[in-house]
């Protein structure tokens, strides 16, 4: 079964920066592209970030390039957004999703707030 | 980038009832075109991808269609587990783009 669990979310004040890890199971991670798409409240889907497989390819929108990076460990079948200058438009629900020919599969979200 | 749009925003419907929802891409997306359902608490499902490709697991009243910059998804029967926001996703440049949600509920 394909699990996807994100961790790493909370509170933080503007400017700051914040790591959050996906955790993946149940499929060969190493083969698939992966994706961190978010959620703010209340709003509708937003694509942040995607990985190739072994990581020499990432992929941004313009609202996030320069502030994020996604990186992943296949070793360790992780996944992993680093968020810098966190503003208080990044508050939202940040989903993990494997990247196959779509976004096949979602991990459960983790929120994060961005408030002083 | 390419802008999503969804028709309706919002959808009333009875059980049992055939739904039509709209996404239109902003340039050709070559079918490239995905929709997801989300129900209230949860994470997004995927129900269809490449335009008319049921994903694994997904009834078959749900099914999909369209070309160029105009797709459809279509609910052959309602049913009261269908209520959710549905959103529609091109897949065919970056950046991914989803469209801003069609919210169905049950008359």
């Amino acid at each position: 079964e394909v699990q996807l669990v994100e961790s790493g979310g909370g509170l933080v004040q503007p400017g700051r920066s914040l790591k959050l890890s996906c955790a993946a199971s149940g499929f060969t991670f190493s083969n698939y592209y992966m994706a961190w798409v978010r959620q703010a409240p209340k709003k509708g889907l937003e694509w942040v970030a995607t990985i190739s497989t072994s990581g020499s390819r990432t992929y941004y929108p313009d609202s996030v390039k320069g502030r994020f990076t996604i990186s992943r460990d296949n070793a360790k079948s992780s996944l992993y957004l680093q968020m810098n200058s966190l503003k208080s438009e990044d508050t939202a629900t940040y989903y993990c999703a494997r990247e196959g020919m779509n976004f096949d599969y979602w991990g459960q979200g983790v929120m994060v707030t961005v408030s002083s | 980038d390419i802008q999503m749009t969804q028709s309706p925003s919002f959808l009333s419907a009875s059980v049992g009832e055939r739904v039509t929802l709209s996404c239109r891409a902003s340039q050709n997306i070559n079918k490239y075109l995905d929709w997801y359902q989300q129900k209230l608490g949860e994470a997004p499902k995927l129900l269809i991808y490449n335009t008319n490709n049921l994903h694994t697991g997904i009834p078959s009243r749900f099914s999909g269609s369209g070309s160029g910059t105009d797709y459809t998804l279509t609910i052959s029967s309602l049913q009261p587990e269908d209520v959710a926001t549905y959103f529609c996703l091109q897949r065919n440049s970056w950046p991914r783009t989803f469209g801003a949600g069609t919210k169905l509920e049950l008359k």
